[in-house]
C-alpha cells in the first residue's frame, strides 16, 4: 500500500511549544501534501512538498521531505489553541498518478492546552 | 464565495434503504472525488470523475454509485449492498493544473 502512516497519533502541548509531526509512506511519489481536519469538518490543503524538494515553508508550518527515507515531518512552531485539529499527510504517486488518488494516512491529533 | 457544498451534513437510514449524498461545487473544477472516512482512519476513495459523464472507480467503489451528469455536481449514491455504511463522507475537488484538493465540509451517515 502507498499508504502514508503518521506518527505520533496523538500529541498533546501547551501553548507557545512547537508540535512535530512525522509521516511515512512505501512507494516513490510525485508530492506529498499536508492536510489540516478541524473535528467534524472536512479537510483543509496546508502545504505541499515536491519529491525535489527538502524542504519548504509557509507562515508558522515547515515541511521536511527525505526521499531516502521515505519520511516527512511537519513542525508547527509557536503552537496555538486554534491549531488543535487532526493532521494528515496525503501522497501522490509517481509519474502519470491521478491527482485525486492521494493516499492519507490516517492522522494525527494534536490537541495544544491554552 | 467559491466553494464545494456536501448535504446532508447528517443522515439516518434505516437498513436496506438507498440514500444520495449531494456535492455540488462552483469553483469551476473539472475533478470530483469522494472519500470515505471511519474513526481513527485515513480517507479512502470511493469513486472519481475528471470530466462530465464519465467516472472511475476507486479504491473502495462496492455498495456505491455516482453520477456527472454536470461539471457542478457529482452525487454519491449509497446502496443497500453497501454492508457497512456509516461513516463520514468527503467530496473534494480540483482544478485544471492544481495540486491540491478542496474539501467540502461532509456527510455524516448512520445506519440505524
Amino acid at each position: 500500500s502507498q499508504q502514508g502512516e503518521e506518527d505520533p497519533q496523538a500529541l498533546s502541548i501547551q501553548e507557545g511549544e512547537n508540535a512535530t509531526m512525522n509521516c511515512s509512506y512505501k512507494t516513490s511519489i510525485n508530492n506529498l501534501q499536508w492536510y489540516r481536519q478541524n473535528s467534524g469538518r472536512g479537510l483543509v490543503h496546508l502545504i505541499l512538498i515536491r519529491s525535489n524538494e527538502r524542504e519548504k515553508h509557509s507562515g508558522r508550518l515547515r515541511v521536511t521531505l527525505d526521499t531516502s527515507k521515505k519520511s516527512s515531518s511537519l513542525l508547527i512552531t509557536a503552537s496555538r489553541a486554534a491549531d488543535t485539529a487532526s493532521y494528515f499527510c496525503a501522497t501522490l504517486g509517481g509519474r502519470g498518478s491521478t491527482l485525486g488518488r492521494l493516499y492519507f494516512g490516517r492522522g494525527t491529533q494534536l490537541t495544544v492546552w491554552p | 464565495d467559491g466553494g464545494i457544498t456536501q448535504s446532508p451534513k447528517y443522515l439516518f437510514r434505516k437498513e436496506g434503504q438507498n440514500v444520495t449524498l449531494s456535492c455540488e461545487q462552483n469553483l469551476n473544477h473539472d475533478a470530483m472525488y469522494w472519500y470515505r472516512q471511519d474513526p481513527g482512519q485515513g480517507l479512502r476513495l470511493i469513486y472519481y470523475s475528471q470530466i462530465v459523464n464519465d467516472f472511475q472507480k476507486g479504491d473502495i467503489a462496492e455498495g456505491y454509485s455516482v453520477s456527472r451528469e454536470k461539471k457542478e455536481s457529482f452525487p454519491l449514491t449509497v446502496t443497500s449492498a453497501q454492508k457497512n455504511p456509516t461513516a463520514f463522507y468527503l467530496c473534494a475537488s480540483h482544478g485544471q493544473g492544481a495540486n491540491v484538493l478542496t474539501f467540502g465540509a461532509g456527510s455524516r451517515l448512520t445506519v440505524l
